[in-house]
């Protein structure tokens, strides 16, 4: 079966700082994965997706993630955090098989927080 | 602009009573999705569908209801058969192919009174 694995509930970093919040997944095929942003009370906005192609994927507002398949990780990266990233962060892959319907299974998400 | 409509943003249930929250696309996505979010236990699938008139059961189907009579609306109820309604409720919606991203609406809140 397949799962994701979000280290770390919580990340802090200070404004200016490097940002990674890690995801790993399992899966015994080739998969397709997204990275996901929630603010406050709002719903989930995508911010990339690797499905296949250059591993190394951007996104927006600044993120970039790289697929790296020998160690099943999909990290979310971003040079120089700003107050405005603050906000709890899903890794997602995509369920395999037939008639899954699309189904995404997800993180259990990272909180980040961007300290002045 | 095309999106995901959600409503209520905010919902209160008293005991024993039927709520039912509205999804609305305007995407023409076949696919929807609803999804219960509690404090870190990240989102759960309750119930989705795939194509009008069917509809599967999630991971925690039980205490709701669905239906898909048309494409573009997804609405979830939640009966009194389920004892802990209060949560943060997500609709989604894709096209087709597997390697589209699903889309969310902004959420209904919805609590007890």
């Amino acid at each position: 079966a397949q799962s994701v694995t979000q280290l770390g509930s919580h990340v802090s970093v200070s404004e200016g700082a490097l940002v990674l919040l890690r995801c790993n997944y399992s899966s015994s095929v080739p998969p397709y994965l997204f990275w996901y942003v929630q603010y406050p009370n709002q719903g989930l906005q995508l911010l990339l997706k690797y499905t296949t192609g250059a591993t190394l994927v951007k996104g927006i507002n600044g993120f970039e993630a790289e697929f790296k398949k020998s160690e099943t990780s999909f990290h979310l990266t971003k040079p120089s955090a700003h107050m405005s990233d603050a906000a709890e962060y899903f890794c997602a892959v995509s369920e395999w098989g037939y008639n899954q319907g699309g189904k995404l299974i997800f993180g259990q998400g990272t909180e980040l927080s961007v300290k002045p | 602009d095309g999106g995901i409509t959600q409503s209520p943003k905010y919902l209160f249930r008293k005991e024993g009573q039927n709520v039912t929250l509205s999804c609305e696309q305007n995407l023409n996505h076949d696919a929807m999705y609803w999804y219960r979010q509690d404090p870190g236990q990240g989102l759960r699938l309750i119930y989705y569908s795939q194509i009008v008139n069917d509809f599967q059961k999630g991971d925690i189907a039980e205490g709701y209801s669905v239906s898909r009579e048309k494409k573009e609306s997804f609405p979830l109820t939640v009966t009194s058969a389920q004892k802990n309604p209060t949560a943060f409720y997500l609709c989604a919606s894709k096209s087709q192919p597997r390697n589209q991203p699903q889309h969310f609406g902004d959420g209904t809140r919805l609590s007890i009174l």
